[in-house]
């Protein structure tokens, strides 16, 4: 298994373009999630899904789109890109174990894209 | 708004001794946590993790403790060792919407030789 894979490692934006991150995973994982990670800051949540289909928000939603058309892909846009959306964005994947004692629900990272809007 | 924070920006430890990475968090409905560890220019990565049902969970040198009484999270490191030098941070979820994890700022743990 690649796990979860991002694609571009690094992009360069000019105010106003637009552009689309692309995220994969060939684990078959029903929750996929949208992270942004600004310089010495946590992760805060942009887009969520909880399987094909469907989306909600999370804590930073505005400027992004998702969709989820199918499990395996899960791929954010940038309307039209402002210096303030500068950041590493980290896709991440996961399911659901179970609900007895000892499980456990993780997320499995992409190793992040380095997104700088000028 | 609701959320969840760390008590300090950066630990620092001798190698060999035991850290303690602290977590406050302030939504009540939260009823599971996770710690990630995540090295520079890497996605986090999976430490450990509690439902609130338990007030202390241990892997392999790791242990997390739980007060739900005043919402707090720690995550104890034993035999701390230079491969554990990294941002530590802790997370909140609630098992109902297991797809919205709120992860707290983090904390830089250096371990000295």
């Amino acid at each position: 298994n690649a796990g979860v894979t991002q694609t571009p490692k690094f992009q360069v934006l000019k105010t106003g373009q637009s552009m689309t991150l692309q995220c994969a995973q060939d684990m078959n994982h029903e929750y996929m999630s949208w992270y942004r990670q600004d310089p010495g800051m946590g992760l805060r949540l942009i887009h969520y899904s909880v399987g094909a289909g469907i989306t909600d928000q999370g804590e930073v939603p505005n400027g992004y789109n998702v969709s989820r058309s199918t499990t395996e892909d899960f791929p954010l846009r940038l309307l039209s890109a402002a210096p303030s959306q500068t950041s590493v964005y980290f896709c991440a994947s996961s399911y659901d174990r179970g609900q007895g004692i000892g499980s456990s629900y993780e997320q499995y990272f992409g190793p992040g894209t380095r997104l700088t809007v000028t | 708004g609701e959320s969840v924070g760390l008590h300090l920006p950066t630990l620092s430890v001798q190698e060999g001794d035991n850290s303690i990475i602290n977590c406050a968090y302030s939504n009540s409905a939260s009823d599971y946590f996770i710690w990630y560890k995540q090295e520079s220019g890497k996605g986090p990565q999976f430490i450990i993790d509690i439902r609130s049902n338990m007030d202390k969970r241990q892997g392999q040198r790791v242990t997390v403790l739980l007060n739900k009484t005043v919402k707090h999270l720690s995550l104890q490191i034993a035999a701390t060792q230079p491969g554990d030098s990294a941002v530590y941070f802790c997370a909140e979820n609630s098992l109902s919407n297991t797809g919205k994890l709120i992860f707290g700022q983090g904390t830089t743990l250096q371990v000295k030789p």
